[in-house]
């Protein structure tokens, strides 16, 4: 079954700083892979998605996230943060064939000033 | 165009009562899915719908969680009777015809069963 990873549960960076929030995923086979932010008392937004072609996916806010079959990861990254980034960030799979997503476990963005 | 809408947003209920879940999808969306985020865990999938149709119903948990989507518009999720660990925030999303269509979330229903 698949299974994705997010390591580290709390993320804090200062306002400016490079954003990396880490994604592995378990499959052999590539499946389409996701990022989702949840902003609080709300509900999860996609902020890109993998699903063929191009290794580097470009979304919203700023955010970019590489695809790298040979290490089974599609980290995201963002070069400046911002204060409004502050949010929980979710990586998702899904096999192709199977709509539904396996979560990884969310990593909490905090952006100091 | 209107969201994913949930409702209750909150519900507090006891342990042996019943508690009943809905979701209107974006309109036109045949995908409908139903997942759940326990406590500090990660979201797992509940089931998936396709028009009114049980498309996959792998992670429901057991069999105290009914849904249904009668007509293929809005989706109920129904736990009789309620347990302590049943409580979490619901998800609903939906998605359109495509394979890689993205889901479109709700805010979700957090239930607390105590």
């Amino acid at each position: 079954a698949q299974s994705v990873t997010q390591l580290g549960s709390h993320v804090s960076v200062s306002e400016g700083a490079l954003v990396l929030l880490r994604c592995n995923y378990s499959s052999s086979v590539p499946p389409y892979l996701f990022w989702y932010v949840q902003y609080p008392n709300q509900g999860l937004q996609l902020l890109l998605k993998y699903t063929t072609g191009a290794t580097l996916v470009k979304g919203i806010n700023g955010f970019e996230a590489e695809f790298k079959k040979s290490e089974t990861s599609f980290h995201l990254t963002k070069p400046s943060a911002h204060m409004s980034d502050a949010a929980e960030y979710f990586c998702a799979a899904s096999d192709t064939g199977r709509r539904a997503l396996t979560f990884g476990s969310g990593t909490r963005l905090q952006v100091q000033p | 165009e209107a969201g994913v809408t949930q409702f209750p947003s909150h519900s507090v209920i006891e342990k042996g009562q019943t508690v009943t879940l809905r979701c209107d999808p974006i309109s036109g969306h045949d995908n409908l899915y139903w997942y759940r985020r326990v406590m500090g865990k990660e979201i797992k999938f509940l089931l998936h719908f396709v028009k009114e149709s049980k498309q996959d119903e792998s992670g429901m948990p057991n069999n105290r969680f009914l849904a249904e989507r009668t007509g293929g518009t809005y989706s109920t999720l129904k736990v009789q009777p309620a347990e302590l660990e049943d409580s979490g925030v619901y998800f609903c999303a939906s998605s359109q015809e495509a394979d890689n269509s993205p889901l479109h979330f709700g805010n979700g229903t957090r239930l607390t069963v105590t």
